[in-house]
């Protein structure tokens, strides 16, 4: 079955620092990843996807995540963190006709 | 703002009820996903429908049911209420129901407390 893994429940870095989230994904065929980002009582965002082409991918926010085949990973990061980017971030992976599977979330914490 | 618009916000009922949630979709799209959040079961697909057809199903349970209208925009049904009910309940559209490439857009979602 298709699924992701995110390894950790919360990342914890300090503001202007870097922060990678974590994702490992497990398909058969063309994995076809996304992240999202959910703030407090709001719906889902969307940050960036990966279907085909260059590994490291462009979004919003100045997110950008590397896809990676030999390590069925797909981290997401940002090279200097905000105090705003605080938020629940889910990695998803579409399982055919759009049916995203979700990763349990991981919580980013940064402090001031 | 997604575009994406959910009714309502807030609903709390008792349990063998039957409540009825409404979404309406992105001008121009024609999916519609419906999703739940708990916080014993994460994020969970429960179903899919495009251009008015049901087009996939997840995790979902035989007492919910969904449509989907010709204006595009969709109800959840779900009937016999349990308090493991309780959850935030997602909406989401994307413009094609085939591709896997396109994103989905999510709407502010509905939280349902059954007592």
């Amino acid at each position: 079955a298709q699924s992701v893994a995110q390894p950790e429940d919360q990342v914890n870095v300090a503001e202007g620092n870097p922060l990678t989230v974590k994702c490992t994904y497990s398909v058969s065929g063309n994995p076809y990843l996304f992240w999202y980002v959910q703030y407090p009582n709001r719906g889902l965002q969307f940050l960036l996807k990966y279907i085909t082409g260059d590994n490291l991918v462009k979004g919003s926010y100045g997110f950008e995540a590397e896809f990676n085949k030999s390590q069925t990973s797909f981290h997401l990061k940002k090279p200097s963190a905000l105090v705003s980017d605080s938020a629940l971030y889910f990695c998803a992976v579409d399982t055919g006709f759009q049916k995203l599977v979700f990763g349990t979330g991981t919580r980013l914490l940064v402090s001031p | 703002d997604s575009g994406v618009t959910q009714t309502p916000k807030h609903l709390i009922t008792a349990t063998g009820q039957r409540v009825t949630l409404r979404c309406s979709p992105r001008s121009g799209d024609l999916s519609v996903y419906w999703y739940q959040q708990s916080l014993d079961q994460g994020l969970q697909f429960l179903i899919q429908y495009y251009n008015g057809e049901e087009r996939a199903k997840g995790n979902i349970l035989e007492r919910f049911s969904a449509q989907q209208f010709p204006d595009l925009h969709s109800e959840l049904n779900l009937s016999s209420l349990e308090l493991g009910d309780s959850a935030l309940y997602f909406c989401a559209s994307s413009v094609a129901g085939q591709s896997s490439y396109n994103e989905q857009f999510f709407g502010p979602g509905t939280r349902l407390t059954v007592l």
